[in-house]
């Protein structure tokens, strides 16, 4: 299986930041790479896809890139509700995995 | 606006059997649940999404991940617009909150408010 590692775990940051996680696979993927939002007690939503397409209506201060075996999940100018749990997810085979997550916090 | 939710979370043995479902509504003429493709996704107490299962839109292709093969099964009935996952030999490590989720083409686009199952003695 294909293993993802994101850095760091936990994030502190204020409003207007720019934050950057980090999210690397074990073997190269390609662009097969999407970044959900994880808030307490809901289900993820899907940010990006295909490492850098942001999905509909998610806000442009959220941007991807990366190829191969290393991503990056940037928010430019966090605002309040960005605070929660982010992950990266391969697809490139049926058994998808996520990485471990990371929680971006005041 | 197509929703998924699951059901048939609850308290089960060590050992024992549960069997959820995931319906989808609001489907459309244009946008059938028979086109999906299926996902369930697990999150222990606390702790990062874990893929468990996926399925195609015919049920010809199924996959589970390494911790729950051969004692997950995940099967879909189209007619009732409906996902499933009967789980079997469950042990404490099974804990977990299971959402299901549409895939496409490996993207978990929807997904549903999950459902908790515990495993416990």
């Amino acid at each position: 299986d294909i293993q993802m590692t994101q850095s760091p775990s936990t994030l502190s940051a204020s409003v207007g930041d720019r934050v950057t996680i980090t999210c690397r696979a074990s073997q190269s993927i390609s662009d097969w790479l999407a970044w959900y939002q994880q808030k307490p007690g809901k289900a993820p939503k899907l940010l990006i896809y295909k490492a850098s397409t942001l999905e509909s209506g998610v806000p442009s201060r959220f941007s991807g890139s990366g190829s191969g075996t290393e991503f990056t999940l940037t928010i430019s100018g966090l605002q309040p509700d960005d605070f929660a749990t982010y992950y990266c997810q391969q697809y490139n085979n049926y058994f998808r995995t996520f990485g471990p997550g990371t929680k971006v916090e005041v | 606006e197509v929703q998924l939710v699951e059901s048939g979370g609850g308290l089960v043995q060590p050992g024992g059997s549960l069997r959820l479902s995931c319906t989808a509504s609001g489907i459309t003429i244009g946008n059938t649940f028979s086109s999906y493709e299926m996902n369930w996704v697990r999150q222990a107490p606390g702790k990062g999404l874990e893929w468990v299962s996926y399925i195609n839109s015919d049920s010809y292709l199924k996959y589970h991940a390494a911790a729950v093969k051969g004692r997950f099964t995940i099967f879909r009935d189209n007619a009732k617009n409906s996902l499933y996952l009967q789980m079997s030999r469950l042990r404490v490590e099974d804990t977990a909150v299971y959402y299901c989720a549409r895939d496409k083409g490996g993207i978990a686009d929807l997904w549903g408010q999950g459902t908790l199952v515990t495993v416990s003695s």
